[in-house]
C-alpha cells in the first residue's frame, strides 16, 4: 500500500525555539495532507488540510502563525511549530490520500517534546 | 456537525474470547467509515473501511465491522482475540464535502488478558 513518512519521529526542543515536521508520500503524489494533533490519552484531532501550492486550511481554534504549514511539492508538506512552548508538546500525525481512493495513509506520527 | 462516539474508553478481554468495539456516529450524508489500530507511540494503521455495498466488511488481522444505516453504527469485531491485538482502536467518519477529512471518535483501549 502506499507510504507515508514523518521525520523526525521524535524531538526534543528548548521552549522558545522552532521545530519542523516534515511529511512525505513516498511512493505517490498527495495534492492534500493533513496534519492532526494527538493529545496524550486521547484521541486525533485534526489542526489543518495543506494543499500543494496554496495556502493551508486551518480548523477553528488553531493558530496559523503558530503552525505553519508549507506543502511545496506533490510528496512533501512541512509543519513549523514556532516558538514553542511545553504545552506544544503533543504526538503529530500527518495523513495523505493515497491515490484518490478515499483512504488516508498515515505517517508513524512525530513525538514533540518542549522543555 | 459530524462526531464519532466510541462509548468504551477500556475493555478487557480474555485471550480467545470474542471482542465488539462499538462505534456510533452522526452525519447528514452517507458516510465513509473507518477502524485504525494505534500501537503505543506509534502512528494508525487501517484495520478496514466502509464506502459502499456489502455492509459486511472484513479488514486485515481478521477483524470485521458491520455497517448499520438504522442505528447509525460501525461496530467493530473480532471471533477470537489475540495478545497482539492489546491496542487502541479509532473509529473515523470521512467527511465527503472536505475529501478524505476524518473526524475521530475518542478511542477504546483493548486490554487483553492471558
Amino acid at each position: 500500500g502506499a507510504v507515508v513518512s514523518q521525520h523526525p519521529s521524535r524531538v526534543i526542543c528548548k521552549s522558545g525555539t522552532s521545530v519542523k515536521i516534515e511529511c512525505r508520500s513516498l511512493d505517490f503524489q498527495a495534492t492534500t495532507m493533513f496534519w492532526y494533533r494527538q493529545f496524550p490519552k486521547q484521541s486525533l484531532m485534526l489542526m489543518a488540510t495543506s494543499n500543494e501550492g496554496s495556502k493551508a486550511t486551518y480548523e477553528q481554534g488553531v493558530e496559523k502563525d503558530k503552525f505553519l504549514i508549507n506543502h511545496a511539492s506533490l510528496t512533501l508538506s512541512t509543519l513549523t511549530v514556532t516558538s514553542a512552548h511545553p504545552e506544544d508538546s503533543s504526538f503529530y500525525i500527518c495523513s495523505a490520500n493515497g491515490g484518490g481512493t478515499g483512504e488516508l495513509f498515515f505517517g508513524e506520527g512525530s513525538r514533540l517534546t518542549v522543555l | 456537525a459530524q462526531s464519532v462516539t466510541q462509548p468504551d474508553i477500556h475493555i478487557t478481554v480474555s485471550e480467545g474470547a470474542s471482542l465488539e468495539l462499538r462505534c456510533n456516529y452522526s452525519y447528514g450524508a452517507t458516510p465513509y467509515l473507518f477502524w485504525y489500530v494505534q500501537s503505543p507511540g506509534q502512528g494508525l494503521q487501517l484495520l478496514l473501511k466502509y464506502f459502499s455495498g456489502d455492509t459486511l466488511v472484513q479488514g486485515i488481522k481478521g477483524f470485521e465491522a458491520e455497517f448499520k444505516r438504522s442505528q447509525s453504527s460501525f461496530n467493530l469485531r473480532k471471533p477470537s482475540v489475540h495478545w497482539s491485538d492489546a491496542a487502541e482502536y479509532f473509529c473515523a467518519v470521512g467527511v465527503q464535502e472536505y475529501g478524505n477529512k476524518l473526524v475521530f471518535g475518542a478511542g477504546t483501549i483493548l486490554r487483553v488478558k492471558s
